[in-house]
């Protein structure tokens, strides 16, 4: 089982919104990871968690929050968007940092 | 130079042929290399995977890595038209952080 599970599937926000998405597994894996993609490019990495703390902030903007409360689960926190933030954004997990990210379905999310 | 290149596309094969994807990459000492699949409007889903030089089969898929000349590839035998997608070479450097190819939509004609 490589289940990662993302909500919400969609999201539309107006850019004074708060809002969170959110990252479940439970495959016992330490790495968690953020990315965001926009149409057709590949992956950018946005954040990444090894073993619950914050490992990597790809210099991403303040008005996206990470949070990892426990080893299965991976929120980003959503303020003050603005509307070129519309992208897939993706979760994924693997066993530690050196091994295969497993993906999530993705968050669509629209910023009006 | 990006860190991963990959050969542009789109390819269009026949049903039945073989789909060959190339990938370079910059670090010399990346030591791990993916490919991802991924369908429009779905997430990637991960293929294959390759550590060492050599071929590796799994079942059409084959990849080849060959870390002298920083090179991976990846073939689809007897190709379907469920093979219809874009698929990304990822390569994770020292850092364990993965470097995505801009990817190359692949189109199987039935």
């Amino acid at each position: 089982d490589t289940e990662v599970t993302q909500t919400p599937k969609h999201l539309v926000m107006g850019m004074t919104n708060k809002k969170s998405l959110k990252c479940e597994q439970h495959m016992g894996h330490r790495a968690m990871y953020w990315y965001k993609q926009k149409a057709k490019k590949p992956p950018e990495l946005m954040f990444v968690y090894s073993y619950e703390k914050l490992s990597i902030n790809e210099s991403v903007p303040s008005r996206f929050s990470p949070e990892c409360p426990n080893s299965s689960l991976l929120n980003l926190h959503l303020h003050a968007l603005q509307p070129e933030d519309s992208a897939l954004y993706l979760c994924a997990s693997s066993q530690a940092l050196e091994n295969i990210q497993y993906f999530g379905a993705g968050t669509r999310l629209s910023v009006l | 130079q990006k860190e991963v290149e990959q050969n542009s596309g789109p390819l269009s094969v026949p049903e039945g042929a073989i789909a060959s994807l190339n990938c370079t990459y910059s670090d010399r000492g990346s030591q791990s290399f993916f490919w991802y699949r991924q369908y429009s409007g779905k997430s990637p889903e991960l293929i294959m995977s390759i550590y060492s030089n050599g071929d590796k089969e799994d079942g059409r898929f084959t990849a080849q890595l060959n870390k002298a000349s920083q090179y991976v590839s990846l073939l689809i035998r007897d190709s379907q038209p469920s093979d219809s997608a874009t698929y990304l070479c990822a390569v994770a450097n020292n850092d364990y952080k993965l470097s995505f190819g801009a990817g190359t939509t692949v189109t199987v004609r039935a």
